[in-house]
């Protein structure tokens, strides 16, 4: 079965570190995945996805992504942090099947930017 | 910008009382999600919904819940009489179309408290 796994449940870095948020998904065949963000009262925001092709994929908000099939990583990093970036961060594989399809998350990571 | 929204954001009810999370999709949008989290778990999938019908479904979604788009622009979830253990964040999203090539617009959740 399709699963996502966020091994860091709270990290903390200082503002203008980088930041490497993981993630390891298992699926049968070529996942779609995506790192979405979900700061506090407000839905949760695509930050990008993986479909095929380059398997560093840029995202909004100087978010980047490197899908790894060898490890079943879909790692989100950012080179700088800014305060703002303070968030909540989901992890997702696309699930296919019937009309629709559906998204499979991890349990999240909630990143606090130390000033 | 479009998004989607939902009410109420803080819902507390009395277990074995019906209640409705609201949600109003993007207006041009076809497809039509429920997701939920409980608290410290993962978000998981409930159902989604197209042309006026369920096209899927998971395990959790028995026959305690359902879902309605009733006037083209709202779409509910209803349960019919509430467990302690449904007390969660629900997500209401949309999408244009059922494939992922179409980005998931979430919603800022409804969280429900069951007493």
């Amino acid at each position: 079965a399709q699963s996502v796994t966020q091994p860091d449940i709270h990290i903390t870095v200082s503002e203008g570190a980088s930041l490497e948020l993981r993630c390891n998904y298992s699926y049968g065949a070529t996942p779609y995945l995506f790192w979405y963000v979900q700061s506090p009262g407000q839905g949760l925001q695509l930050l990008l996805k993986y479909f095929s092709g380059d398997t560093l994929v840029q995202g909004i908000k100087g978010f980047e992504a490197e899908f790894k099939r060898s490890q079943s990583s879909f790692n989100l990093r950012k080179p700088s942090v800014h305060w703002s970036d303070a968030a909540e961060y989901f992890c997702a594989v696309g699930a296919l099947g019937g009309a629709t399809n559906k998204l499979i998350f991890g349990t999240g990571t909630l990143l606090a930017v130390q000033p | 910008e479009p998004e989607v929204t939902q009410t109420p954001s803080h819902q507390v009810t009395q277990m074995g009382q019906e209640v409705i999370l609201r949600c109003v999709p993007i207006s041009n949008h076809l497809y039509f999600y429920w997701y939920r989290q409980i608290l410290g778990q993962k978000v998981e999938f409930l159902v989604s919904f197209y042309n006026n019908e369920i096209s899927e479904k998971s395990e959790i979604f028995d026959d305690q819940f359902s879902v309605e788009r009733p006037d083209g622009s709202n779409f509910t979830l209803k349960i019919r009489s509430t467990k302690l253990e449904d007390s969660a964040m629900y997500f209401c999203a949309s999408s244009l179309a059922g494939d992922f090539v179409d980005e998931q617009f979430f919603g800022p959740g409804t969280r429900l408290t069951v007493l």
